[in-house]
């Protein structure tokens, strides 16, 4: 049970370059989202999934694109990084999407934009 | 939007000291989670209250949901050094999907 598990771990990009950052869970859950976290700002939901082929906007979605075919899979894009995309990703799950079970976090891409 | 505070912001704690976290939101919340981010790690879910005043404790960890839903305390008393990291309250809302992290309190201690 491997939990969340997010690729790559760390990864520099240029401006105007495009990635993919995975994220998989294999706990069935219902629920998964993406987060970014920059010093003093805390975590802030980008974008989030309450089931496969459902998806919808955090608070800062802009730049990022996401998909859910599979309830198993929620990778986020970028479409064309800027350096105000540096940041911490963290991709993150629960059981459902009601709220009211405990995040299951991945570790983390370390992503830089130059 | 709901919006959820932390403070504070950062908490520097001689070792064997207890100390106190606070998170308040604007609107009443259907429960509260909190999370520990230990420094290059990722959040970690320690505990969720639902009721309105419930005291929860995880051995020298004391959780408190206000009697109005609207805030919560993390109370930690001895500190020790396993206890650095960055502490986040997460709120809920009650016709929401989605959980608002406060920015969190980074706990330091000095030995």
């Amino acid at each position: 049970n491997a939990g969340v598990t997010q690729t790559p771990k760390f990864q520099v990009l240029k401006t105007g370059q495009s990635m993919t950052l995975q994220c998989a869970q294999d706990m069935n859950h219902e629920y998964m989202s993406w987060y970014r976290q920059d010093p003093g700002m805390g975590l802030r939901l980008i974008h989030y999934s309450v089931g496969a082929g459902i998806t919808d906007q955090g608070e800062v979605p802009n730049g990022y694109n996401v998909s859910r075919s599979t309830t198993e899979d929620f990778p986020l894009r970028l479409l064309s990084a800027a350096p105000s995309q540096t940041s911490v990703y963290f991709c993150a799950s629960s059981y459902s999407y009601a709220g009211n079970y405990g995040y299951t976090f991945g570790s983390g891409t370390r992503l830089t934009v130059v | 939007g709901q919006q959820v505070m932390q403070i504070p912001q950062y908490q520097h704690v001689q070792e064997g000291e207890d100390f106190t976290t606070y998170c308040n939101s604007s609107t009443t919340l259907s429960n509260i989670q909190w999370y520990k981010q230990r420094p290059g790690g990722h959040p970690v879910f320690l505990i969720q209250l639902v009721k309105s005043g419930e005291v929860k404790k995880q051995k020298r960890l004391t959780f408190q949901f206000g009697e109005a839903k609207k805030n919560s305390s993390l109370h930690i008393t001895a500190t020790q050094t396993t206890d650095v990291g960055t502490y986040f309250c997460a709120g809920k809302g009650s016709n929401d999907y989605k959980l608002s992290f406060g920015a969190g309190t980074t706990v330091t201690v000095r030995a």
